[in-house]
């Protein structure tokens, strides 16, 4: 099992660009979240999913959208890049057969807005 | 609200020493605790749970909820134990509710 993936793992984008971070698990797991890491702040819920065709917003939802049209793909997508979206996103998944709640992460896509 | 404090950013001992990693959270109800770590390189993976009661590489948190802390311990630092530590608690449909973390450096 590959576990959690996400392509890219570094990308820079100018003010304004448009792009979407991919996250793919295939572990059959039902729950999918994205988080952004910053200095001082830890992680941070953007989005997140409890299933195919459900997504609910995190604590700092704005200027991204989610969709989850499979069990396995999670992508997140930044509408126009700002500098304030500078940062290190994690995809993570999860199963509610775990008894054990653990979160499963990707390895992270470190994103540079100018 | 729910939230998690790590008052310390930063933390430095020597091999050998003990390591306490401070954690203080607030949540209405049976709150589920957990301490993720991300070593250098590497993804963040879960370390252990409160509800397991386990020690992982010497590890050992206990949840007080009077003082509403779950602080990590180690008795004798590692050198290989330097990385990024993170507290959490689950919040509903399982998502995590993560502390600032705290980057722990363990001197030779």
């Amino acid at each position: 099992n590959a576990g959690v993936t996400q392509t890219p793992k570094f990308q820079v984008l100018k003010t304004g660009q448009s792009m979407t971070l991919q996250c793919a698990q295939d572990m059959n797991h039902e729950y999918m979240s994205w988080y952004r890491q910053d200095p001082g702040m830890g992680l941070r819920l953007i989005h997140y999913s409890v299933g195919a065709g459900i997504t609910d917003q995190g604590e700092v939802p704005n200027g991204y959208n989610v969709s989850r049209s499979t069990t396995e793909d999670f992508p997140l997508r930044l509408l126009s890049a700002a500098p304030s979206q500078t940062s290190v996103y994690f995809c993570a998944s999860s199963s509610y057969r775990d008894r054990a709640n653990e979160q499963y992460f990707g390895p992270g896509t470190r994103l540079t807005v100018t | 609200a729910q939230r998690v404090t790590q008052p310390e950013k930063l933390l430095s001992v020597f091999k050998g020493a003990p390591v306490e990693l401070k954690c203080n959270y607030s949540y209405s109800g049976s709150p589920e605790l957990f301490w993720y770590v991300q070593y250098s390189r590497q993804r963040l993976q879960l370390l252990l749970r409160h509800i397991s009661r386990e020690s992982i590489k010497g590890f050992t948190a206990d949840l007080n909820k009077g003082e509403t802390s779950f602080h990590l311990k180690k008795p004798f630092a590692q050198e290989e134990d330097s990385a990024m530590y993170y507290c959490a608690l689950i919040q509903g449909a399982q998502k995590l509710v993560f502390g600032q973390g705290t980057r722990l450096t363990i001197n030779p």
